[in-house]
């Protein structure tokens, strides 16, 4: 199962909006509504952000979203703050054979 | 508060092996479905292995199928990986991971071990 493909890098500045994408296949994201989000700041624990595509868990703030059309889904940032800058994963359930595909994961700087 | 923090990394040499526990507290833990996520240095992040609430159903990666068992002990609250025949590629930061009660995500994350493979 190869990763989901997401840019290397995005950058914004404060209070701006930044998006990620991340793309896959019809076996994967496009196959399953259940695309996923990941905060990764080095050293940390990951947290997760989104699930089933669109879902925000209780404490995430509303600035992150996600999306998807198709293969590919996608993380916006709005009204970026320093904290932002971090690491982040998509992942997407891709059947019970192999089970999670993680993306490439992006490193979203704050200039 | 969920918790989940692993233990039992180290380095080993290629063809070694080593055993990570993973103790779990704050969620009812004998009811939730359990993963091990890991990260090489530089790399991304890697599903390895999935076990559900029983220990009856588990899942791994083509990586390390046949050389990592996932197993857990409800009555400890504690989820296992023993790694045997370690090659260098399986150095990495090693997650346990509670699957959310939605399903299809991890919503728990433990800070991870290192486990280097190196001779």
């Amino acid at each position: 199962q190869s990763a989901l493909t997401q840019p290397r890098s995005v950058s914004g500045s404060p209070g701006q909006s930044v998006s990620i994408s991340c793309t896959g296949s019809s076996s994967d994201v496009g196959g399953y509504n259940y695309v996923s989000w990941y905060q990764h700041h080095p050293g940390k624990a990951p947290k997760l952000l989104i699930h089933d595509v669109s879902m925000r868990p209780s404490g995430v703030p509303d600035r992150f979203s996600g999306s998807k059309s198709g293969n590919t889904a996608s993380l916006t940032i709005s009204g970026l703050q320093a904290d932002d800058e971090a690491d982040y994963y998509c992942c997407s359930f891709a059947g019970s054979y192999h089970p999670y595909v993680f993306g490439t994961g992006t490193k979203v700087t704050v200039l | 508060e969920v918790q989940v923090v692993e233990s039992g990394g180290g380095l080993v040499q290629p063809g070694g092996s080593l055993s990570l526990s993973c103790a779990a507290s704050g969620f009812t833990f004998f009811s939730s479905k359990m993963h091990w996520v890991r990260q090489a240095p530089g790399k991304g992040l890697e599903w390895i292995s999935y076990i559900d609430s029983s220990g009856r159903a588990i899942t791994y990666a083509d990586s390390v199928k046949g050389r990592f068992t996932i197993s857990r002990d409800n009555t400890k609250n504690s989820l296992y990986l023993l790694m045997n025949s370690l090659r260098a590629e399986d150095t990495a930061i090693y997650h346990c991971v509670r699957e959310g009660v939605e399903n299809y995500n991890f919503d728990s994350w433990g800070q991870g071990t290192l486990v280097t493979v190196s001779s």
